[in-house]
């Protein structure tokens, strides 16, 4: 079936640092891509989203890539700070159509060191 | 305006036995999800419904579950004869719309099946 792949399940960086998330999906016919922020006890919370007709999003400090080709999106955050701690979420639409069905990848917990 | 809600947030239940989990989506949105999550895990997509359409059930992981939505507004998520395997946050998201609309999330319930 369907699945979304996410790497690494734990990444830390040094205040100031970038970090980056990587996911691959299986569905060729996934055309959304959003990515979720879940800190300790609280909800996921949309940070980003692409969608196929695009290669890169930018927002502030945050930016998405796709390459369709090859199945893959990655998460970049530049100048990391403290509050950038959290579980973060890939996820891709499932299967043709105007569908809002989401995989959601393992989930990566970012640490950022002071 | 007002976000998900679920209610309740907590539930401690004896195996065997059944639980409702309640979900009141952000007015106007036509979407409704239901999303398990277990301790340290990705999001597992359970179910949705969109408009007056057939729900999308094709997530649910047994007979023993299942979902309505009525007045398109209000979702209760039944689960039956509850097992320990269930244990985990049931979140709960909408979305106005499908096909690449932000899906919002509850706090979730999160069940305990002793």
């Amino acid at each position: 079936g369907e699945n979304v792949e996410q790497h690494p399940s734990t990444l830390s960086v040094q205040e100031g640092d970038s970090a980056v998330i990587k996911c691959t999906y299986s569905d060729s016919a996934s055309n959304y891509f959003p990515w979720y922020k879940q800190e300790l006890g609280k909800r996921p919370q949309l940070i980003i989203d692409i969608r196929s007709n695009v290669g890169e999003k930018k927002d502030q400090r945050i930016a998405v890539t796709l390459n369709k080709t090859a199945k893959h999106f990655s998460l970049h955050i530049t100048e990391t700070q403290p509050e950038d701690s959290a579980v973060y979420f890939c996820a891709a639409s499932m299967g043709s159509g105007n569908t809002g069905k989401l995989i959601f990848g393992q989930g990566t917990t970012l640490q950022v060191k002071p | 305006g007002a976000g998900v809600s679920q209610s309740p947030s907590n539930k401690v239940t004896e195996k065997g036995k059944d639980v409702e989990l309640r979900c009141d989506p952000i007015s106007g949105h036509t979407a409704l999800y239901w999303y398990r999550q277990s301790l340290g895990q990705g999001l597992e997509f359970l179910i949705y419904f969109q408009g007056n359409s057939a729900p999308d059930k094709s997530g649910l992981p047994s007979d023993r579950f299942s979902a309505e939505r009525t007045g398109g507004s209000v979702s209760t998520l039944t689960i039956q004869r509850t097992q320990q395997e269930d244990s985990a946050v049931y979140l709960c998201a909408s979305s106005l719309g499908t096909g690449g609309k932000t899906q919002y999330f509850g706090p979730g319930t999160r069940l305990l099946v002793l």
